[in-house]
C-alpha cells in the first residue's frame, strides 16, 4: 500500500478559479513533505518543502499546509492560470533523507 | 539556481540495443543521485540510488545487470539500459541531492525511451 495518497486523481478548473489538492501520508517517522509540479514529459519542479514544525508555506500563488498530527497536507492554487495545468506530486521523506515516498499525483487541467 | 541536466530527452532505439542516459548536476556537487522510472499517469518509482565512487543500491525487483548505473564523479551519473526491449519503454528521471543541504533535491527533465 502506498504510504502517500493524493486526491483527487484529477480535476478541471476554469482559469482564475482556486483549487485545493490533498495529500495524506502514513510515512513514519516523518522528516519533511514536498510538493512538486510536473509538466507532461518533464521532470518535477519543487514548489514547497515543509518540515515537522511548519504549518504553511507559500510560493507565489501556491500555498501548502501541513498538519503533522493528522498526517495531512494540502496545496492551494490561487487564481489559476493556464500554465498551472500539470501534475502535482506530494513527496514525503521519512527517517532517511534519501528515502522518499511519492504520491501518484493530481492532474490539474485549467481551462480558459 | 541549481540545475540538473539530463540527456537525451528522448530516444528511440531498436530492441536489443543499449541506451545510455546521462544526469549531470550543473552547479553543485551531488554525492547521491537517484534514478526513477515513471509510467503514464503513475507516480515515480525509485529504481536505484547512486553514490559517487561506490556501487549503486538497487530497489527490489530492479535488475542491476539490466540497468547499469555509474556515478564516477560528483557531478555525473549515468544509467545504461542494456539490451533494451519494448517493455523497457518508459520515462526515466534522475534527481540529485546537493551536498550543502538535505532540502536541496533537484530533478532532471527526464528521458522518454521508446524501444521498437
Amino acid at each position: 500500500k502506498n504510504q502517500v495518497e493524493q486526491s483527487p486523481q484529477s480535476l478541471i478548473i476554469l482559469e482564475g478559479k482556486n483549487c485545493t489538492l490533498q495529500c495524506n501520508y502514513t510515512v513514519s517517522p516523518f522528516s519533511n513533505l514536498r510538493w512538486y509540479k510536473q509538466d507532461t514529459g518533464r521532470g518535477p519542479v519543487s514548489l514547497t518543502i515543509m518540515t515537522f514544525s511548519e504549518n504553511t508555506k507559500s510560493n507565489g500563488r501556491y500555498t501548502a499546509t501541513l498538519d503533522a498530527d493528522t498526517k495531512q497536507s494540502s496545496l492551494h492554487i490561487t487564481a489559476s492560470q493556464l500554465s498551472d495545468s500539470a501534475s502535482y506530486i506530494c513527496v514525503v521523506s521519512g527517517s532517511s533523507v534519501n528515502k522518499l515516498s511519492f504520491g501518484a499525483g493530481t492532474t490539474v487541467t485549467v481551462r480558459a | 539556481g541549481a540545475v540538473v541536466s539530463q540527456h537525451p530527452s528522448r530516444v528511440i532505439c531498436k530492441s536489443g540495443t543499449s541506451v545510455k542516459i546521462e544526469c549531470r548536476s550543473l552547479d553543485f556537487q551531488a554525492t547521491t543521485m537517484f534514478w526513477y522510472r515513471q509510467f503514464p499517469k503513475q507516480s515515480l518509482m525509485l529504481m536505484a540510488t547512486s553514490n559517487e565512487g561506490s556501487k549503486a543500491t538497487y530497489e527490489q525487483g530492479v535488475e542491476k545487470d539490466k540497468f547499469l548505473i555509474n556515478h564516477a564523479s560528483l557531478t555525473l551519473s549515468t544509467l545504461t539500459v542494456t539490451s533494451a526491449h519494448p517493455e523497457d519503454s518508459s520515462f526515466y528521471i534522475c534527481s540529485a541531492r546537493d551536498l550543502s543541504g538535505w532540502e536541496k533535491l533537484f530533478f532532471g527533465s527526464g528521458t522518454q525511451l521508446s524501444v521498437l
